[in-house]
């Protein structure tokens, strides 16, 4: 079975510092990788994905996520942080096999933006 | 906005009762995802349609059911309800049966007291 593993459940980064929030997955094949943020009560937000090709993605918001097939690891990057980036962001693995099974999450990391 | 819209925000209810949450998919999307977010369980998946058939179950309980109906439009019934239901339930949708971007609604946030 599919699984997906957010090391850090917290994480506090001071404004304008860069940042760097892990992620690694299980999956049998290549899997379809997805980073969410989630706002204080708010829904969930598609921040990039990765399906197939270029292994660095750009997303929304200035982020970034590389996939390295090696480490089983989909790591979402952001060169300089701002107050509004505080939110849960959870990283997601789904099938890639064009199977109808629901995407996996993981526990989700809480970032702190310290001004 | 992802265009997913869910009804109601909020739903405050009693032990043992029945509730009816529904989502309106984005416009041109076939496949409607529910998922449950509780603190304890996380963001789980509990069921998929796609173009008014079931797909997929995931952690679904037997007290739980959904349907879509012929305009695309989702509802996820909830029934004996326990203290533990208590969660935020999303609706997303995609436009294939499987393997494509899932759009998240707002959700509802349901509580049982």
């Amino acid at each position: 079975a599919q699984s997906v593993t957010q090391p850090d459940i917290h994480i506090t980064v001071s404004e304008g510092a860069s940042l760097e929030l892990r992620c690694n997955y299980s999956y049998g094949a290549t899997p379809y990788l997805f980073w969410y943020v989630q706002s204080p009560g708010q829904g969930l937000q598609l921040l990039l994905k990765y399906f197939s090709g270029d292994t660095l993605v750009q997303g929304i918001k200035g982020f970034e996520a590389e996939f390295k097939r090696s480490q089983s690891s989909f790591n979402l990057r952001k060169p300089s942080v701002h107050w509004s980036d505080a939110a849960e962001y959870f990283c997601a693995v789904g099938n890639s096999g064009g199977g109808a099974d629901g995407l996996t999450f993981g526990k989700g990391t809480h970032l702190i933006i310290q001004p | 906005d992802s265009g997913v819209t869910q009804t109601p925000k909020h739903l405050i209810t009693a032990t043992g009762q029945r509730v009816t949450l529904r989502c309106s998919p984005r416009s041109g999307d076939l496949s409607v995802y529910w998922y449950q977010q509780s603190l304890d369980q996380g963001l789980q998946f509990l069921i998929q349609y796609y173009n008014g058939e079931e797909r997929a179950k995931g952690n679904i309980l037997e007290r739980f059911s959904a349907q879509q109906f012929p305009d695309l439009h989702s509802e996820l019934n909830l029934s004996s309800l326990e203290l533990g239901d208590s969660a935020l339930y999303f609706c997303a949708s995609s436009v294939e049966r499987g393997g494509d971007t899932q759009y998240f609604g707002p959700g509802t946030r349901l509580t049982v007291l």
